[in-house]
Parts: C-alpha cells; sequence; structure tokens
C-alpha cells in the first residue's frame, strides 16, 4: 500500500497569505494525485486532479504542482471560506490512499 | 444535479450486519464507477469499495476483504454496501461517491451515513 504523507499536520495562516502545502508517496505516483478540501460537518470537495488540473468551478487562486512522489498545493491568497482540512490522494496504485490531511487555521 | 443520498446507517453490534445504500440522480448513473469511502471520527479518509458500471469488477481494501460487499442495481441507479462481521474499527461516516470517468478521484459526494459498532 502506497502511503501518503502530509506536511505539516496544521497551519496557521492570514488571510490574504499564500498557504504552500505539502504531500508525499512513499513510492512514484506519476500524476495520479488528487486534492480534496473538507469543512466541518461536509463531505470533501475534489480540488485538483492529475497533479495540477483544478477541478470544475475551482477557484484560480488554488494550483498543484510536482509528480512521482511529491506535491504541493498552493493557496495564493487565503479566503475565509478556505480554512478547512485538506487531503492528498494517490490513484496510481490500488488500495488508492489518503494523506492524514493538513488543518489550514486562521491566524 | 448530481444528487447521491445514503441510507441505512446507524447503531450496530459488534458481529452484527447492517446494509447501506445510496440513491443516485441528476446523472447517467450506469455510465460510472462508484464508490464507497469512510471516515472514522476525527480521522482521516479510506477509500473501502470500488464497482464497475456493470457490477461485473470490483476493488476492496484489506481490512474490508470478506466481509463487505458493494454492488449496484442500475435499473433503481441504486448503490449498496453490505457489512457484515462488524468490528468497533469499521465505525464511521460512509460516503457514497462518484468516480470521475477515467480517473480515481470522486468528484461527487454524499452527505454521508454514520456507522457505529458498539456493544
Amino acid at each position: 500500500e502506497i502511503v501518503m504523507t502530509q506536511s505539516p499536520a496544521s497551519l496557521s495562516v492570514p488571510p490574504g497569505e499564500r498557504a504552500t502545502l505539502s504531500c508525499r508517496a512513499s513510492q512514484s505516483v506519476s500524476s495520479n494525485l488528487g486534492w480534496y478540501q473538507q469543512k466541518p460537518g461536509q463531505a470533501p470537495r475534489l480540488l485538483i486532479y492529475g497533479a495540477s488540473t483544478r477541478a470544475t468551478g475551482i477557484p484560480a487562486r488554488f494550483s498543484g504542482s510536482g509528480s512521482g512522489t511529491d506535491f504541493t498545493l498552493t493557496i495564493s491568497s487565503l479566503q475565509s471560506e478556505d480554512f478547512a482540512v485538506y487531503y492528498c490522494q494517490q490513484y496510481n496504485t490500488w488500495p488508492w490512499t489518503f494523506g492524514q490531511g493538513t488543518k489550514v487555521e486562521i491566524k | 444535479e448530481v444528487q447521491l443520498v445514503e441510507s441505512g446507517g446507524g447503531l450496530v453490534q459488534p458481529g452484527g450486519s447492517l446494509r447501506l445504500s445510496c440513491a443516485a440522480s441528476g446523472f447517467p448513473f450506469s455510465n460510472y464507477w462508484m464508490s464507497w469511502v469512510r471516515q472514522a471520527p476525527g480521522k482521516g479518509l479510506e477509500w473501502v469499495a470500488n464497482i464497475q458500471q456493470d457490477g461485473s469488477e470490483n476493488y476492496y481494501v484489506d481490512s474490508v476483504k470478506g466481509r463487505f460487499t458493494i454492488s449496484r442495481d442500475n435499473a433503481k441507479n441504486s448503490l449498496y454496501l453490505q457489512m457484515n462481521s462488524l468490528r468497533a474499527e469499521d465505525t464511521a461516516v460512509y460516503y457514497c461517491a462518484r468516480r470521475a470517468s477515467g480517473r480515481g478521484i470522486i468528484d461527487y459526494w454524499g452527505q454521508g451515513t454514520l456507522v457505529t459498532v458498539s456493544s
């Protein structure tokens, strides 16, 4: 099973600032990586797939990069609605696996 | 509008069984792989099972193999998860989810149904 490790576990950022979240795979997943956002009491929402392609309706302030084992999600200017938990997920090898999440909090 | 509505969750004793259902609408259900993903309270996400469009192919995470069965009824636009020999560690919110075409990611999620395994 491919283990996905996200860092940091939590991140405090002032509104309007940039947030950079990392995700590392225990072996190469090529570009078969997605990012999700989850707010309390809600289901996750797909943000990014293919490591860097924004899903439908996702604002341009969200961007993804990386390939192989190292990936980054960048939120260029944090808005109030962006404070949430973010998960990466690989879909290169079954079982598809998620990272443990990064919580982005208001500073 | 795509909608996925789960039902069937609840409290069950260890060793018991439960069947989850998911009613899908707003898209051609028979054209999509479907999945169940779960989230233990306060924890991360775990992909539980996938089923192909016609039900002929499915995949399970090791922790549920031999105990859980995913199935679907395309005539009823419905997805199911039969859960047997339940354990305390199966306690979670179970999400019905649509796999995006051609990719192993979820593009639509239900609101989830809580399964609690406890005596």
